[in-house]
Order: structure tokens, then sequence, then C-alpha cells
């Protein structure tokens, strides 16, 4: 199982870059690299997806370094309407017979200070 | 107006009963999830499905059950032998299971009494 280790919550300043790293140590050939965010009472929204390398797009941009153990999540001059939890999500990890395992990581929460 | 649904969005049941959670899209996506958050805590897939008439377990399928009689419909029943059924239940589609993005509707806080 492809467990992610996320740090727990994180502060931030209005106009900084924040970067939220996602530890996968077992993630398998076959995975890739999603990020959500989720606001408080609502479902999670996608942001960025990878599978190696640096991918970026209008919002953020997601680095993996080559063994892939990891990424790291970047957002650029954050505001306050960024204040939400950032989850990362490895997989889907094929569990033989046609199924598959999702695992969402617990989660970071970002607060964005004025 | 593409997207996916949920409904109702707070559901209140007496212990002991059965409850169907909605759960439709019209996006024409193959795959459907369905997963619970508990408070301060991530997401857990409870079922998901690939295709009409497939669907496979998650981490936490004791207690639920699922049916997916229409590509755009995965109703979701917590039945009485979910010992913890209070939680708040999201749904989710991807166009298939292997790379694509999950869309996820508003939600539904179910809360037993």
């Amino acid at each position: 199982l492809a467990k992610t280790t996320q740090p727990i919550s994180m502060d931030s300043y209005e106009g900084q870059e924040v970067n939220i790293t996602c530890s996968h140590n077992n993630i398998a050939t076959n995975d890739y690299i999603t990020w959500y965010q989720q606001f408080p009472s609502q479902g999670p929204r996608f942001i960025i997806q990878g599978y190696k390398t640096k991918v970026t797009n209008e919002v953020a941009s997601l680095f993996i370094p080559a063994d892939r153990k990891s990424s790291t999540l970047s957002l650029p001059r954050v505001s306050l309407s960024d204040t939400a939890v950032y989850y990362c999500l490895v997989g889907p990890r094929d569990s033989g017979a046609g199924s598959y395992q999702l695992t969402f990581g617990k989660g970071t929460k970002l607060s964005v200070i004025p | 107006d593409g997207g996916i649904t949920q409904s109702p969005k707070y559901l209140f049941r007496k212990e002991g009963q059965n409850v169907t959670l909605s759960c439709e899209q019209n996006l024409n996506h193959d795959a459907m999830y369905w997963y619970r958050q508990d408070p301060g805590q991530g997401l857990r897939l409870i079922y998901y499905s690939q295709i009409v008439n497939d669907f496979q377990k998650g981490d936490i399928a004791e207690g639920y059950s699922v049916s997916r009689e229409k590509k755009e419909s995965f109703p979701l029943t917590v039945t009485s032998a979910q010992k913890n059924p209070t939680a708040f239940y999201l749904c989710a589609s991807s166009r298939d299971i292997i790379t694509d993005t999950q869309y996820f509707g508003p939600g539904t806080r179910l809360t037993v009494l």
C-alpha cells in the first residue's frame, strides 16, 4: 500500500510561495501523484497531477525527484483564499484481479495569514 | 451544466435504520467512487466502480453496500451493520481509474441519532 506522509499543518503569509511535500517511499511503477484542495464541508478539487520531473499549470507546480519517493506541491504567491487542506494521492495501486487501491494522505492544513 | 451531484446535503437517521445516499454524474465518466471523511481526517475509500454492473470494495467497505446499474448513478447504502456511520460522505467520478483525475460532489453529511 502506497502510504503517504504530509505535514499536518503549515502557515504562510499572503504573497509568499508555499511548498508542501508528500513522502511516498513505496510508490509503485504505475502510480501517479495527484494533489487536491479541499475547503471545509466541500468536496476536494483537483489541482495538479504528475508522474515524474516537473509539471506546471495555471495554479501550481509539482516537483517529483528521479526516485519518485516524494513530491512537492508549490503554490506561488498564496492569497487568503488558498487557506484549505491539501491532499496528496498516490495510485492507483493494482491489487490484482482487476482491483485497485487509492490512498489519500491525511492532508496538510494550510493557513494563509494576512 | 455538467457535474456530479449528491443529495441530500444533510441527512439524519435513527440508529438501526438503513439509509441510501444518492450520487449522480452527467460527465459520461466510467469510474465512480465513494469516500468517507471523519472530522479532521483524510478521505477513506469505501467502494469504487470501474464500469457499469461492476464494483470493488475499498479500505472500509464493511457495513456499506453499493450498486452500479446505470453509468450515471452510484448510490451508497449505509446499513445498520455500520458501527459508526456518522460522517461526511463524498462521491467522485473520473473517466477511468488509472490516470484520470477525480471530480468530487459536494458531499452528504450523515448524522445518526
